[in-house]
């Protein structure tokens, strides 16, 4: 069964630091680029970053130089390591292959 | 920044059609997606890819089209269960990052 599943979210305080994990069943990483998106509280959707099928990355303004994306082929997991965190950074976090495929999210909570 | 934008609502009746535009300089040369999410927290559904497909899950009265800088998506005969947000979602000019659009929340009552 092709799934995505995240992991790692939580409660965190100003200037901390935070690694999620996503776990990709069924997908190759070598064949996708995938991607992770984030919404705040009632607040729209915010793409974040890339991985390419290539390891290629690639960031929104927003996160860039504080989020790092990465993978790891051989376990199927691509990563996010949030750093310099701050309030307006929380919310859910998604793991997607947009145009096919998200997880169900892992709430991130900056506390101030 | 690249941005992509949507008006903040939309509101028909049951059966009438609704349509909403996005706008971005670089959509003449860029795909456009849409993106229905029923609830905030709800995991995103595509309803539109590569400007005008349509996945074969998604009823047949979701279409789009794309002119010029505006991309747009129509929901013929809306239904109640329509009601949510979309959003639509592209790559930026120099193909760097992508982006989704401000949203827009669909009222059908």
């Amino acid at each position: 069964q092709v799934q995505l599943v995240e992991s790692g979210g939580g409660t965190v305080q100003a200037g901390g630091s935070l690694r999620l994990a996503c776990v990709a069943s069924g997908l190759g990483l070598s064949d996708f680029g995938m991607h992770w998106v984030r919404q705040a509280p009632d607040k729209g959707l915010e793409w974040l970053a890339l991985i390419s099928h290539e390891g290629i990355t690639k960031y929104a303004e927003s996160v860039r130089g504080r989020f790092v994306i990465s993978r790891d082929i051989s376990t199927s997991t691509i990563s996010l390591q949030l750093n310099g965190l701050r309030p307006d950074d929380t919310g859910v976090y998604y793991c997607a292959k947009p145009t096919a495929l998200w997880g169900q999210g892992t709430l991130v909570t900056v506390s101030s | 920044s690249y941005v992509l934008t949507q008006p903040t609502s939309v509101s028909v009746s049951p059966g009438q059609t609704a349509r909403i535009t996005c706008s971005g300089d670089a959509l003449p040369e860029k795909y456009s997606y849409w993106f229905q999410q029923k609830k905030s927290g709800q995991v995103p559904v595509m309803v539109i890819y590569e400007d005008t497909k349509r996945p074969s899950a998604i009823p047949e009265r979701f279409s789009a089209s794309s002119s010029g800088t505006t991309a747009t998506l129509t929901i013929s005969g809306a239904q109640v269960e329509d009601e949510a947000d979309y959003y639509c979602y592209s790559i930026d000019p120099t193909g760097s990052y992508y982006v989704f659009g401000t949203g827009t929340k669909v009222t059908v009552l």
